[in-house]
């Protein structure tokens, strides 16, 4: 399956400034990449799905103008926190689907850390 | 709202026993399901796929699917300290760029 990194894999930042996330497919030209917040304990919430070439869907609930996704290219996808705050502390991880034979499969970068002081 | 469901444990499984984790969903049209095992800080990994009724084995893994139940089950053989982590269940609606609906994660420890 696609190998998939990001970076930084961990950021302190202060409130109220800004931090990107670059999450690269290593092996594999992804149209799509998904960005995901997982909170301690709790399970992956999809924030968003990032399109080559287009702007990214959101999901319900999720601010666009705060979380800002580009996919430059078909290995890029940058995902910045804009004015970030305590409560946007969190894991922040990407994935990429791939092709499996007949059937898509989703493969998960190592994930970004963030804690916003 | 598609759901997917587990128990969140935590499960605990005798060394060697075996493991049983299980998943409901409540989206009829899910075809394509996902077991992903996540280390205490780190990120999930895919571990099985499985997208027809019936049993699919890999090595010590094995998923069960009944559409019908709407029922998705994974069975650790043999289980090994290495094996405590969590296990997403994740459903997809279809076999194209569909993103991925998560479990809340079964917590699972073996206990040597």
């Amino acid at each position: 399956g696609a190998v998939v990194s990001q970076h930084p894999s961990r950021v302190i930042c202060k409130s109220g400034t800004s931090v990107k996330i670059e999450c690269r497919s290593l092996d594999f030209q992804a149209t799509t990449m998904f960005w995901y917040r997982q909170f301690p304990k709790k399970s992956l919430m999809l924030m968003a799905t990032s399109n080559e070439g287009s702007k990214a869907t959101y999901e319900q609930g999720v601010e666009k103008d705060k979380f800002l996704i580009n996919h430059a290219s078909l290995t890029l996808s940058t995902l910045t926190v804009t004015s970030a705050h305590p409560e946007d502390s969190s894991f922040y991880i990407c994935s990429v689907p791939d092709f499996v034979g007949r059937y898509n499969e989703q493969f998960f970068g190592p994930g970004t850390r963030l804690t916003v002081l | 709202q598609k759901e997917v469901e587990q128990n969140s444990g935590p499960l605990s499984v005798p060394e060697g026993a075996i493991a049983s984790l299980n998943c409901t969903y409540s989206d009829r049209v899910s075809q394509s399901f996902f077991w992903y095992r996540q280390y205490s800080g780190k990120s999930p990994e895919l571990i099985m796929s499985i997208y027809s009724n019936g049993d699919k084995e890999d090595g010590r893994f094995t998923a069960q699917l009944n559409k019908a139940s709407q029922y998705v089950s994974l069975l650790i053989r043999d289980s090994q300290p290495s094996d405590s982590a969590t296990y997403l269940c994740a459903a997809s609606t279809y076999f194209g760029n569909e993103k991925l609906t998560f479990g809340t994660g079964t917590r699972l420890t073996i206990i040597p």
